[in-house]
């Protein structure tokens, strides 16, 4: 497809359980972020992958949370020992590259809403 | 701390009227400011930005303000359309970083027919 495509679209899941959520970007795009919308909020930052580097995870809230783009394309947030407070939307976006000038803006998927009961 | 605050929750306009949406910020920092409108149950799609170099960029019905000095940038939309209707999200990123967005909470637009 032309966008970024995340699945599921929604996700319910039991405290304790382990979670995954897919993103597939737009096609040749290298920067991939995930992004945490818990609600009435705006996006926040979790991750930045630049191909299959993770550059910076900075604002993953705890070590219950893991992400990876093996290849450089799909990319896989992992929940494990899920919380109610990890309750939110989880978008995924994608960008052609970064670099000082390139100014592209993100993309963004529609999200994967987790609700964890 | 949030460094980007959207003060206005919501904000309702007629139709073929302005709409002013607010965002100010606290990082002197940052230099590439984005917009993003966001639909119920969609991602947010980016709609315009602004380089910290300049104080105003547009594009047909949307413009973008700039005020480096007060830390603050406006998005200007005229006519407003019901279809305008929807969250709004202000943006703000260092270019010289990793590239991550920083938001603010939204503005709730309502184009009243």
């Amino acid at each position: 497809g032309a966008g970024v495509s995340q699945s599921p679209r929604y996700k319910v899941a039991k405290r304790g359980q382990d979670v995954a959520l897919r993103c597939d970007p737009i096609s040749g795009h290298v920067s991939l972020f995930w992004y945490q919308q818990a609600l009435g909020q705006g996006p926040e930052f979790l991750t930045y992958f630049q191909n299959e580097a993770q550059l910076d995870k900075s604002g993953l809230p705890s070590d219950r949370f893991f992400a990876e783009r093996p290849e450089g394309s799909v990319s896989t947030l992992k929940i494990q020992r899920t919380q109610q407070e990890d309750s939110a939307v989880y978008l995924c976006a994608s960008s052609p590259r970064t670099g000082v000038g390139s100014n592209q803006p993100q993309h963004f998927g529609d999200g994967t809403r987790l609700s964890i009961l | 701390d949030q460094q980007v605050k959207q003060n206005s929750p919501s904000l309702s306009v007629q139709e073929g009227r302005i709409s002013i949406l607010n965002c100010d910020y606290t990082n002197s920092m940052f230099d590439y400011f984005l917009w993003y409108k966001k639909y119920p149950a969609e991602g947010p799609t980016f709609l315009i930005s602004i380089s910290s170099i300049k104080d105003k960029n547009e594009d047909g019905r949307f413009t973008v303000f700039l005020n480096k000095s007060a830390k603050h940038l406006s998005l200007h939309i005229v006519p407003s359309q019901p279809g305008d209707s929807a969250v709004y999200f202000c943006a703000a990123t260092l270019s010289g970083g990793t590239y991550k967005y920083i938001f603010g909470t939204g503005t709730r637009l309502k184009v009243l027919a």
